[in-house]
């Protein structure tokens, strides 16, 4: 495609419930990464994925994440027993190496 | 956590004028970027500076870089209605494992009347 996708575009799940969510990177971008942004904390580095390399999760906030990029291409973040604090934007952005991020119009997350 | 401050929080001008908005940060880099995002969604690149350079021009924007002051400026010149959204700056740490693992500032929203 012609950017980064991403879906559902908004999403309402009841607390305790697990998510996913799916990310589809521009064709080729060997590189690709989730971000997370809420009133409270701003933008914030989630997980990172380069080619066959293994992920960056340091910025996961809790056992509860987890992602995984199937094929070098679509990516899928899990939030599991979602909590009430969960509730943001979940963007994802890929790029080609040494190369500025093409971020996709995100997830709006909400935990009632 | 966030590292980066940006001031101002918010900021209103005219068409016509110039918009400055400034961003500190904590620790060294490799690089500092620039964002836009409009309506809370998605957000667009608009120009990187590395640290070794002072400063960097894209049309009507003007990125300068103090390492020694750990901070960045981001100069639009004769602002249009189509500005307004929220700016940040994004620093790639030094040493990091990537360059797109960055750290944003809280962000500048910029609102521009016509």
């Amino acid at each position: 495609g012609a950017g980064v996708s991403q879906s559902p575009s908004n999403k309402v799940t009841e607390k305790g419930k697990d998510v996913e969510l799916r990310c589809d990177p521009i064709s080729g971008h060997t590189a690709l990464y989730w971000y997370r942004q809420s009133l409270g904390q701003g933008l914030e580095f989630l997980i990172y994925f380069q080619g066959n390399s293994a992920p960056d999760k340091s910025g996961l906030p809790s056992d509860r994440f987890s992602a995984e990029r199937t094929g070098g291409s679509v990516s899928t973040l899990t939030i599991q027993r979602t909590q009430q604090e969960d509730s943001a934007v979940y963007l994802c952005a890929s790029s080609l190496a040494g190369r500025s991020l093409i971020f996709g119009p995100g997830t709006r997350l909400t935990v009632t | 956590s966030q590292q980066g401050e940006e001031d101002p929080q918010a900021l209103s001008i005219q068409e016509g004028e110039n918009a400055t908005m400034n961003c500190s940060y904590k620790t060294s880099i490799n690089n500092l970027q620039w964002y836009r995002q409009n309506s809370g969604r998605g957000l667009v690149h608009l120009i990187l500076i590395r640290s070794n350079e002072r400063e960097k021009h894209s049309g009507r924007l003007r990125v300068t870089l103090d390492t020694s002051k750990k901070s960045s400026s981001l100069l639009i010149t004769a602002s249009r209605a189509a500005d307004t959204a929220s700016y940040f700056c994004a620093t790639s740490r030094l040493g990091g494992t990537s360059y797109g693992k960055l750290t944003f500032g809280q962000g500048t929203i910029l609102t521009v009347h016509p």
